[in-house]
Order: structure tokens, then sequence, then C-alpha cells
């Protein structure tokens, strides 16, 4: 079983539309909860980090954590084609052991 | 800008060469990492620093050498590498283990 799960895409949204990406991970003792965007051929930029359950709000972006069921979310409101990227979820445990999902990748259609 | 610059920005070896990766973080952080990825896999582990101290090795084959001079700068040796070695490898850093990690712009290595 994989770790932290995202699916792979590619989810395509038109311009102005919610994308909202899936974090599935199996470790029930994880504590911090990361996304990052990831621009072809660019390295992992942070978008958010969440710790307790529920919802986190920034600008366009909306993380949403429910460890009861172990899944943590990435909604984007207006789409943008800028916002075209492969977004990764990051899990950290306890031993402050970071792992990655494979990334879902975003197209925003203008 | 992140704070965080690997050099060299592509490499290409061939198998028996040797070479180095660099990354140098201007942030203050107090631990340093190197991971690597691989087309359509997640980012893997590799080596984590904590005040200059290797604190985690995720089984990595041995023609991977680290170094950590001091708390900003951070080395990956490389020998003998396969061409499944071929991958982006990241360089990141954080004010310490719990914390949030900032990325470098990676190195885009390529074995021959």
């Amino acid at each position: 079983q994989k770790e932290v799960e995202q699916n792979s895409g590619p989810l395509s949204v038109p311009e102005g539309a919610i994308a909202s990406l899936n974090c599935t991970y199996s470790d029930r003792g994880s504590q911090s909860f990361f996304w990052y965007r990831q621009y072809s051929g660019k390295s992992p930029e942070l978008i958010m980090f969440i710790y307790s359950n529920g919802d986190k709000e920034d600008g366009r972006f909306t993380a949403q954590l429910n460890k009861a069921s172990q899944y943590v979310s990435l909604l984007i409101r207006d789409s943008q084609p800028s916002d075209s990227a492969t977004y990764l979820c990051a899990v950290k445990g306890n031993n402050n052991d970071m792992r990655f999902g494979a990334g879902t990748r975003l197209t925003v259609k203008p | 800008e992140t704070g965080v610059t690997q050099t060299p920005r592509h490499l290409v070896m061939g198998m028996t060469n040797k070479k180095s990766l660099k990354c140098e973080q201007h942030l203050g952080h107090n631990a340093m990492y190197w991971y690597k990825q691989s087309a359509k896999k997640p980012l893997e582990l590799m080596f984590v620093y904590s005040l200059e101290e290797r604190v985690e090795n995720n089984s990595v084959p041995s023609r991977f050498s680290p170094e950590c001079p001091n708390s900003s700068h951070l080395f990956l040796h490389l020998h003998t590498l396969q061409p499944e070695d071929s991958a982006l490898y990241l360089c990141a850093s954080s004010q310490d283990p719990s914390g949030i990690q900032y990325f470098g712009a990676g190195t885009r290595l390529s074995v021959l």
C-alpha cells in the first residue's frame, strides 16, 4: 500500500472553475500536511500547510484535513491557466519523516 | 528564488565518472535534505542532515555519498552510477527537522 496516494490525473478544469485535488495517507499518526506546486522543469513550491482538522483558507486556496478518514484535499477557486502544474501532497509523521505522493497534474483550460 | 541554490542545474556523466552535486542555503536553516525525483514516482527521501549530523539514510546505495561540512552547505558525491540513477535530484532545507521544507531548483542528472 502506498503511504501517500494521489490520483495522477491529468485533471482538467475550465478557467474560473473550482479544482479539487485529493490525497489519502496510510500513517494514522501523521501530524503535518503540505501541498506543493511543481511547474514542469521547476522545483516544488509550498502552497499550503495544515495541522488541524477542518479547513484552512489562503486566497484562492483552501486545504481541508480529515484525520479520521485520513485524507487531505486542496481546493483551488477561480482556477487560472497559471495554476496548471503538478500538485504534490506531503505528509509528515511523528518522526519528522516527510512522505510525498506522486502528484496530480492539473490543467486549467482558457 | 527560494534561498536554496543547487549546482550544476544539468549534469551528464558516464557510469565510470565521479561527480558532485552542491547545495547551498541562505535561510539560516539547520536541517538539509537530498531527494530523488524520477518520472511519475513520488519524491524519494535519500538523506537528512540536522545540525551537520546525518540523521537518516533511507537505504541509499553506497554509490551516493553525502557530505555536510556546515549547516549551509550540502554535497552529494556520485561515483559508478547506473543509468537508472538518472533523475532530478532536489535539495531542501528547513529550520529544523520538524519545519517546512524549501526546495532548490534541482540538478537534472543523466547517466549514460
